[in-house]
């Protein structure tokens, strides 16, 4: 057990859909990022929030945004949802700002649209 | 753009066999570099990580890896694998100056290991 849980662990949805999934990070930690797993694309990074300011976004869609709360924890929301977003999404904490040292990854929410 | 590359995407090894995994980045400025271990229906988990020192990093569960400079590679090794070490592994970069300073990932490598 990492300590970063996230919720739900499944969801299933239509396209055109909305959903938002949480993550809350390990205690202590101050950023949290988001990773989308497909198998097509592989793990690839999408954003990191720093004590609720965006602080990094990598491949991440319009359609998609986050945000980090005061007590940290963080929501990532998928709207408008197609076919091809369905995948595994990773939420990761670390202490600092920066990401040069280790992430903890949570378990992750399946996202499946139909 | 930095990126990384497992050149195995699947390994099929018996047990007591000898492991390792190709992990090749392009970047020719300062990286930290990881491996990362996902059991299957588990979160990713940390295997071992090198950052500057010693170029043959040791990390959990008999894994080791060595950083390669002058050929960006940082491929992972196991003397004897076993059962339990059947998962994805992940190698991933993180680049001192980069526009993000995030982790890139490779596309895993899966792990079958035969009892």
């Amino acid at each position: 057990d990492s300590g970063v849980t996230q919720t739900p662990k499944h969801l299933i949805t239509a396209t055109g859909q909305r959903v938002t999934l949480r993550c809350s990070p390990r205690s202590g930690d101050l950023s949290v990022y988001w990773y989308q797993q497909s198998l097509d694309q592989g793990l690839q990074f999408l954003i990191q929030y720093y004590n609720g300011e965006e602080r990094a976004k990598g491949n991440i869609l319009e359609r998609f945004s986050a945000q980090q709360f005061p007590d940290l924890h963080s929501e990532l929301n998928l709207s408008s949802l197609e076919l091809g977003d369905s995948a595994l999404y990773f939420c990761a904490s670390s202490p600092g700002k920066s990401s040069y040292n280790e992430q903890f990854f949570g378990p992750g929410t399946r996202l499946t649209v139909l | 753009a930095q990126s990384v590359s497992q050149h195995n995407h699947h390994v099929i090894l018996s047990e007591a066999a000898s492991l390792e995994l190709g992990c090749n980045y392009s970047y020719g400025g300062t990286v930290n570099l990881f491996w990362y271990v996902q059991y299957p229906g588990q979160h990713l988990q940390l295997l071992l990580k090198y950052f500057s020192g010693d170029p043959l990093v040791k990390g959990i569960k008999g894994f080791e890896a060595e950083f390669i400079k002058s050929k960006f590679s940082f491929n992972l090794r196991k003397p004897s694998v076993q059962w339990s070490d059947t998962a994805e592994y992940f190698c991933a970069v993180n680049v001192y100056g980069g526009s993000q300073g995030n982790l890139i990932f490779g596309k895993g490598t899966k792990l079958s290991v035969k009892p």
